[in-house]
């Protein structure tokens, strides 16, 4: 069975700083990859998904991953910080060979962004 | 227009009553899923369905019933409410014509109750 681990149920910076949200994934084989966000009262909207094609993957807003098979990681990055930015972020996986697409998330994490 | 709209946004109810939560797309997914977001949990997947006659049990389907009235409706009922299935809910479509498709969500139902 596959699992998602977010390292960090709350994360705090400040406008302009490196964001880095940590993503680790359990599979018997690499799957798909999603970063969500959501804002308040408002749904969860794809940021960027990796489907092995390239490793370094980019998304909207200026936010980035990268897929590490030998760390089994899919950490999400921006550099520098918008007071915009503040949210909730989950990180997803689904299993190569299903029929379904099912998506398992991480716990999620809150990003708080400090003037 | 939002491509997943879910009704209602908002619902206090109490204990021991039937309650169902609506879904419709207009984006022409096959696929629909419910799920369950609790604080420090993330998203729980209640019931998913593959197409009109193709409904599945998920992780945490207790409690719950889906019902799919057409390829872009799907509801999902509590057939008698108790207080832990306070949460917000929310519904989610995804294309089954290729891979590794994210999933399209709509902007979620808050769900209490008494």
């Amino acid at each position: 069975a596959q699992s998602v681990t977010q390292l960090g149920s709350h994360v705090s910076v400040s406008e302009g700083a490196l964001v880095l949200l940590r993503c680790n994934y359990s599979s018997s084989v690499p799957p798909y990859l999603f970063w969500y966000v959501q804002y308040p009262n408002q749904g969860l909207q794809l940021l960027l998904k990796y489907t092995s094609a390239a490793t370094l993957v980019k998304g909207i807003n200026g936010f980035e991953a990268e897929f590490k098979k030998s760390e089994t990681s899919f950490h999400l990055t921006k550099p520098s910080a918008h007071m915009s930015d503040a949210a909730e972020y989950f990180c997803a996986v689904s299993a190569k060979g299903t029929s379904y697409g099912k998506l398992t998330f991480g716990q999620g994490t809150i990003l708080t962004v400090h003037p | 227009d939002a491509d997943v709209t879910q009704t209602p946004r908002n619902r206090i109810t109490k204990t021991g009553k039937r309650i169902m939560l609506e879904c419709s797309q207009t984006k022409g997914h096959d696929r629909m899923y419910w799920y369950r977001q609790d604080p420090g949990l993330g998203l729980r997947l209640i019931y998913y369905s593959f197409d009109v006659k193709d409904i599945n049990k998920g992780e945490i389907s207790d409690g719950y019933s889906v019902s799919r009235q057409a390829q872009a409706k799907f509801s999902l009922s509590l057939e008698s409410a108790i207080p832990n299935q306070t949460a917000l809910y929310f519904c989610a479509t995804s294309d089954q014509t290729a891979v590794g498709q994210p999933q399209h969500f709509g902007d979620g139902t808050r769900l209490s109750i008494l």
